[in-house]
């Protein structure tokens, strides 16, 4: 079946720019996360929406970022007035139940380059 | 912050060989999770350990996990060029619903 899907792979936008990455998890999956990974370093937790709602925003590093679930299916992370200090990559992630027992299936990223 | 450290960092060895890689975390977890990852994308999930296993196998994959040292190990046999990639360990810690990486090993196979 298919994946956690990414869209776009890459963007490219300028400082002080608004952004939006959007995630389509895995078909009946419940629980979302986001993450994001800066170059040679392991992922770092975002936020996690189980259903609709964000159960955990609190590594979203400022109110900056923000993200949505309208429908607890696809997720938009969005993130206003672009820094350099953004430019990561964003990994989305979806697991059957947001109990932490179980796998979560990441999607291949939107690698993210704010000049 | 991230709560795993792993060790070495950077591991290259010649095919058929074994590869060990450790990861050491600091608080209590639920389990501690496996990934690899190609070319800096997406992660795949490779092995899952609860916090009352001690060991898991998985083709020519080992996990151990110790609770009392805070330490896990995974341990790669008769490696493959293939094989080539990061390699991190996530807790799932008690009471949160997220993942906690650790930095990774970048493991090279050599053939």
């Amino acid at each position: 079946g298919a994946g956690v899907s990414q869209t776009p792979s890459n963007k490219v936008t300028e400082k002080g720019k608004y952004v939006e990455l959007r995630c389509d998890p895995i078909s009946g999956h419940t629980a979302l996360y986001w993450y994001r990974q800066s170059l040679g370093q392991g992922p770092e937790f975002l936020i996690y929406f189980q259903g609709t709602g964000a159960a955990d925003d609190s590594g979203l590093p400022n109110d900056r970022f923000f993200a949505v679930r309208p429908e607890g299916s696809v997720s938009t992370l969005k993130i206003q007035r672009t820094e350099r200090g953004d430019s990561a990559v964003y990994l989305c992630a979806s697991s059957s139940s947001g109990t932490g027992f179980n796998e979560q299936f990441f999607g291949p990223g939107t690698r993210l380059t704010v000049l | 912050s991230q709560q795993g450290e792993e060790d070495p960092q950077a591991l290259s060895i010649q095919e058929g060989e074994n590869a060990t890689m450790n990861c050491s975390y600091k608080t209590s977890i639920n389990n501690l999770q496996w990934y690899r990852q190609n070319s800096g994308r997406g992660l795949v999930h490779l092995i899952l350990i609860r916090s009352n296993e001690r060991e898991k196998h998985s083709g020519r994959l080992r996990v151990t996990l110790d609770t009392s040292k805070k330490s896990s190990s995974l341990l790669i046999t008769a490696s493959r060029a293939a094989d080539t990639a990061s390699y991190f360990c996530a807790t799932a810690l008690q009471g949160a619903q997220k993942l906690v990486f650790g930095q990774g090993t970048r493991l090279t196979i050599n053939p």
